[in-house]
């Protein structure tokens, strides 16, 4: 089982819908959850941090499900800029040990 | 603020030959180091960690070394390039937050 999975997509989706990404990870001892985004050709870049409890930051939410091991991105009123890779991020181990990284799901936002 | 610098931005280069990619970071000392590969159709895969001067860690096997040689330098390097090691690289920085430099692109034909 890879250690995070994410659906590739694409997921083409017009302006002003709304989107969810889900993401699994394997290793139930992992501390830390992020997602990043990751334009084309450029380095990722943090979005959001997941915390346990849900946490918002505008049109952006993310959930975290210890127990299904699951994570969620949601984005509302979606914009053209929007449209990027988004990558599920663990960081499992702790320590000075690397982050984990989903493959990344790939939105498009249509106008 | 913190700051990373990867060189060169873009490398191609043919099979067989040397290589050497540069990370320095500004405005933090002594922090956790590491170097990223972004492979086509593939999610960056961690190839290796530096918590300090001299100090590597190597998470996979394969063609490439990595060096420290101070504190805020991160050297990723090869004696001889394969095709396989054509990826995206990027070093990233961490102190409780994370931090990735713009990324060097390299093509090995």
């Amino acid at each position: 089982r890879k250690e995070v999975e994410q659906d590739p997509g694409p997921f083409n989706v017009p302006e002003g819908a709304t989107v969810a990404f889900n993401c699994t990870y394997s290793n139930s001892a992992s501390q830390s959850f992020f997602w990043y985004r990751q334009d084309c050709r450029k380095e990722p870049k943090l979005l959001m941090s997941v915390y346990s409890s849900g946490n918002e930051d505008g049109r952006f939410t993310a959930q975290l499900n210890r127990a299904s091991q699951y994570i969620s991105l949601l984005i509302r009123d979606s914009k053209l800029s929007d449209s990027a890779t988004y990558l599920c991020v663990v960081n499992g181990r702790g320590g000075a040990d690397g982050l984990t990284f989903g493959k990344g799901t790939h939105l498009i936002i249509q106008p | 603020s913190q700051t990373i610098h990867q060189w060169p931005a873009t490398l191609v280069q043919p099979v067989g030959s040397p290589l050497s990619l540069e990370c320095t970071v500004e405005g933090t000392s002594n922090p956790n180091l590491y170097w990223y590969r972004q492979a086509a159709g593939r999610g960056l895969q961690l190839l290796f960690y530096s918590v300090g001067i001299g100090q590597i860690s190597s998470e996979v096997p394969q063609n490439l070394s990595a060096s420290r040689p101070q504190d805020r330098q991160f050297i990723l390097s090869s004696k001889k390039l394969l095709l396989s090691d054509s990826g995206f690289y990027l070093c990233a920085w961490s102190e409780g937050s994370w931090l990735f430099g713009p990324g060097t692109r390299l093509t090995v034909l």
